[in-house]
């Protein structure tokens, strides 16, 4: 089966850092962009950052850039998001995605593997 | 910016329900849908605006492309009932505020 587990999030005070880590199983890993969305205490969906196949290239959203900065190691299956300057607004349960990809093309931006998610929560 | 309406609704088992999803600028059909039960990760429902993810129930479908976009069930199941989410593809993946679908 196609899997993502996350973790590493957790209590954290304002200004902390964390390392989020991805899991990943059951698929290619290193042929596959990977991605993550958090989302808001009962709101909507954001996305974070993402990263290529080969770990060249990243991208994060404004509101996070210079701030988090996700990595990945293909050999161990992994993606990671290192979390820096925390506030209060980065609350959030985090998910670990992979890019989906048809019969005919991939879509970086579309997202068919989610994972379960992990909870950051920064407060003093 | 992606704006979805209605940020709720309420229906019953067998009703037909939409949802549209409008974006800011053209984004041709770099459209996808996923839904969300309580608790659960989003489920990938449908790409390019109105291709139907393998294994989605053909009640599902999708339409639109340009600026303007709908979701629709045409014959809702108890197994529905959740939030329904847009997301362009386009530049920076962005997000509807969803659409909570619950039990009239």
């Amino acid at each position: 089966d196609v899997n993502l587990v996350e973790s590493g999030g957790r209590l954290v005070q304002p200004g902390g850092s964390l390392r989020l880590s991805c899991a990943a199983s059951g698929f290619r890993f290193s042929s596959f962009w990977m991605t993550w969305i958090r989302q808001l205490p009962g709101k909507g969906l954001q996305w974070v950052a993402n990263i290529n196949e080969d770990g060249s290239q990243t991208y994060f959203a404004d509101s996070v850039r210079g701030r988090f900065f996700i990595s990945r190691d293909n050999a161990d299956n992994s993606v990671f998001l290192d979390v820096n300057t925390l506030s209060v607004e980065d609350s959030a349960l985090y998910f670990c995605v992979r890019m989906f990809c048809s019969r005919q093309t991939c879509y970086t931006d579309a997202f068919d593997v989610w994972g379960q998610g992990t909870v950051v929560t920064v407060s003093s | 910016q992606m704006t979805q309406f209605p940020s709720s609704l309420s229906a019953s088992v067998g009703d037909r329900v939409s949802i549209t999803c409008r974006a800011s600028q053209n984004i041709r059909t770099a459209l996808v849908w996923y839904q969300q039960k309580p608790g659960k990760a989003p489920k990938f429902l449908i790409y390019g605006a109105s291709t139907l993810q393998t294994g989605v129930p053909s009640r599902f479908s999708g339409s639109g492309s340009g600026t303007d976009f709908t979701l629709t069930i045409s014959s809702l199941q108890p197994d529905d009932f959740a939030t329904y989410f847009c997301q362009t593809t386009v530049g920076a993946p962005t997000f509807g505020q969803g659409t909570k679908v619950d039990i009239e």
